[in-house]
């Protein structure tokens, strides 16, 4: 079946304009993650959700960064006033949920690489 | 918080020789270690991943082994081949990967023909 969708595939946005980033999960999966990956980095954690609810909100950056899941399926990140800093790759991630007792791994999408000037 | 340290940043090996990467954590509630790999312009992809009760794991050509006491794990690679070249990234979950994934900051092997 299909993977993990991401749109769009590049965004280049003016310092300050909000942008939102979309991910569509592998069906039926109900763990959802958003990553960033800076240039040349590793990825760093932003959120998960299971179903339509976020446990961990730990790795936003900052309070210009939401996220919402609506459905148990498709996923929105938002960035507010964005930052030159804000530059990256955001990368979307989906599981089954097989319990904290199991192997759950996370299928990545492609990205969505975002400039900010 | 988690933390993650992966080493070395860059290696580089002769076709056919085996390759070593090594990574220590430092939440010991940690219990999921996968592996990804990550080719130029290409989505992270599992190659293969491991939980706490377990010591080594093999597939193939490629091997984890975690030694929970110490809190660190590694991927071996025997026989590289040129196809192996990319950014490998080991990570840590203390929820079975369900929850995230706290990586560590990549690989980049390079296989020498």
């Amino acid at each position: 079946g299909a993977g993990v969708s991401q749109s769009p595939s590049n965004k280049v946005t003016e310092k300050g304009k909000d942008v939102e980033l979309r991910c569509d999960p592998i069906s039926g999966h109900t763990a959802l993650y958003w990553y960033r990956q800076s240039l040349g980095q590793g990825l760093e954690f932003l959120i998960y959700f299971q179903g339509n609810s976020a446990p961990d909100k730990s790795g936003l950056p900052s309070d210009r960064f939401s996220a919402e899941r609506t459905g148990g399926s498709v996923s929105t990140l938002t960035i507010q006033r964005t930052q030159q800093e804000d530059s990256a790759v955001y990368l979307c991630a989906s599981s089954l949920d097989r319990g904290l007792l199991s192997y759950n791994e996370q299928f990545f999408g492609p990205g969505t690489r975002l400039t900010v000037l | 918080g988690e933390n993650v340290e992966q080493h070395p940043s860059t290696l580089s090996v002769q076709e056919g020789d085996s390759a070593v990467i090594k990574c220590t954590y430092s939440d010991s509630a940690s219990n999921y270690f996968p592996w990804y790999k990550q080719e130029l312009g290409k989505r992270p992809q599992l190659i293969i991943d491991i939980r706490s009760n377990v010591g080594e794991k093999k597939d193939q050509r490629i091997a984890v082994t975690l030694n929970k006491t110490a809190k660190h794990f590694s991927l071996h690679i025997t026989e590289t081949q040129p196809e192996d070249s990319a950014v490998y990234f080991c990570a840590a979950s203390a929820g079975g990967g369900a929850d995230g994934l706290t990586f560590g900051k990549g690989t980049h092997l390079i296989i020498q023909p």
